[in-house]
């Protein structure tokens, strides 16, 4: 079965700086979606990326597919303390049909 | 509009009692998603509907009984429940293209369930 890794796990970070996370699938990627969530709450969609070497900005949020399609990055410029919160990757599980499997998330904290 | 509601947005129920979780999508889309999320962990799907009929039962227990009413609306209803199935559900909905594994699914809220 598919398996994402997510790194770091966590990460505090001063207002304005940049920051990566990073995620790994065990598979070929078919679709790999980005959410942000705060604690206890619903996940945010962030971007989608499909194509090998895609990238998609959105504010100030890139994200990218490497060529081979295991493995995408979500870069944030100048974070806010509005950035803080879970990211999790997500990917399309072909054997789950449309359903969707999921790293274990990045708590990120923006500090002031 | 890419909103899923999700009601009531916390729940608390004993063991013996019979709840059920609501959820609804005005966005036309024809999947819906149930997926259960414990505490400082990912998202684990529960059950998958398309086009109203249960496509996926990721071998939950009977104690959770999905049902799709209409392509707006998922119910999640809940008898005998115990301590360890306190977490937060959430409902997700998306198109239902033939390409799905590229389909972009929208979260709800979550309901914050709590078993005594």
């Amino acid at each position: 079965s598919q398996e994402l890794e997510q790194s770091p796990q966590s990460l505090i970070v001063q207002e304005g700086k940049n920051l990566t996370i990073n995620c790994t699938s065990s598979k070929t990627l078919y679709g790999l979606y980005w959410y942000k969530q705060k604690y206890g709450e619903g996940l945010i969609f962030l971007m989608m990326l499909q194509k090998g070497g895609e990238e998609k900005s959105h504010e100030k949020i890139t994200a990218k597919l490497d060529e081979k399609k295991q493995q995408s990055s979500l870069h944030i410029t100048a974070s806010q303390p509005s950035h803080a919160g879970i990211y999790l990757c997500g990917a399309a599980s072909r054997q789950a049909g449309t359903a969707l499997i999921f790293g274990k998330g990045t708590t990120l904290s923006v500090s002031s | 509009d890419t909103e899923v509601t999700q009601t009531p947005k916390h729940l608390v129920m004993g063991m013996t009692n019979k709840k059920s979780l609501k959820c609804e999508q005005h966005m036309g889309h024809r999947a819906m998603y149930w997926y259960k999320q414990k505490a400082k962990k990912p998202p684990e799907l529960m059950f998958v509907y398309s086009y109203e009929k249960l496509s996926i039962n990721e071998s939950v227990p009977s104690r959770f009984s999905p049902e799709c009413p209409n392509s707006s609306l998922l119910n999640l209803h809940l008898h005998a429940l115990q301590p360890e199935d306190s977490a937060l559900y959430l409902c997700a909905s998306s198109q239902e293209s033939p390409s799905g594994s590229t389909d972009t699914q929208y979260f709800g809220p979550g309901t914050r369930l709590t078993v005594l």
